[in-house]
């Protein structure tokens, strides 16, 4: 069965340092992965999106994540950090079963942004 | 414009009551979803229906019942509520790819 894990629940850094949210999938084909961030209170808003093609794909506030099939990841970076980034970020992965419409989520990495 | 709105946001209500959330997208998406994001954050989905048509029924109890009216419309009624229910649930939408646009939420406390 497909899974996503995020490995760290909650980091804290300081504003303008750089970021790395990790994310591991278990698939067993070319996945669809996707980074969702969550601000307190608030919907889901899609980062970014890896579907095919160039393995590091932008995607907006000043994100990136780099695809690499050979270690199951999907990590999100970015390199200087806001104040305003503190939220829940979720990796996602788009199953199979269902058209690839069914998204199944890690269970997030909560950021904290220092002043 | 709201892409995805959920009406109510906020829903107080006392076990064994039954209730609806309605869901509405104007983005001309056929795909929609309703998910439900636990007290940890954890987010799951629940059903998925395409252009009126149920196509993904996770394991949830029978209490809940979605039902779409039309293409840009999902609701959600859930019957006997319990204290478990009490949740965020999300309407979200999509059209050929998987990229899924979320409504704000519903916050469901059930007391």
């Amino acid at each position: 069965a497909q899974s996503v894990t995020q490995p760290d629940i909650h980091i804290t850094v300081s504003e303008g340092a750089s970021l790395e949210l990790r994310c591991n999938y278990s698939y067993g084909a070319t996945p669809y992965l996707f980074w969702y961030v969550q601000s307190p209170g608030q919907g889901l808003q899609l980062l970014l999106k890896y579907f095919s093609g160039d393995t590091l794909v932008q995607g907006i506030k000043g994100f990136e994540a780099e695809f690499k099939r050979s270690q199951s990841s999907f990590n999100l970076r970015k390199p200087s950090v806001h104040w305003s980034d503190a939220a829940e970020y979720f990796c996602a992965v788009g199953s199979p079963s269902g058209g690839y419409n069914k998204l199944i989520f890690g269970a997030g990495t909560r950021l904290a942004v220092h002043p | 414009d709201t892409a995805v709105s959920q009406t109510p946001k906020y829903l107080v209500t006392q076990m064994g009551n039954d209730k609806s959330i309605k869901c509405e997208q104007n983005l001309g998406h056929d795909t929609m979803y309703w998910y439900k994001q636990d007290s940890k954050k954890f987010l799951k989905i629940m059903f998925s229906y395409n252009n009126k048509e149920l196509i993904i029924n996770e394991t949830v109890p029978n209490r809940f019942s979605p039902k779409s009216p039309d293409k840009a419309h999902l609701n959600l009624h859930i019957n006997s509520l319990e204290l478990g229910d009490s949740a965020v649930y999300f309407c979200a939408s999509s059209q050929d790819l998987p990229e899924q646009f979320f409504g704000p939420g519903t916050r469901l406390t059930v007391l």
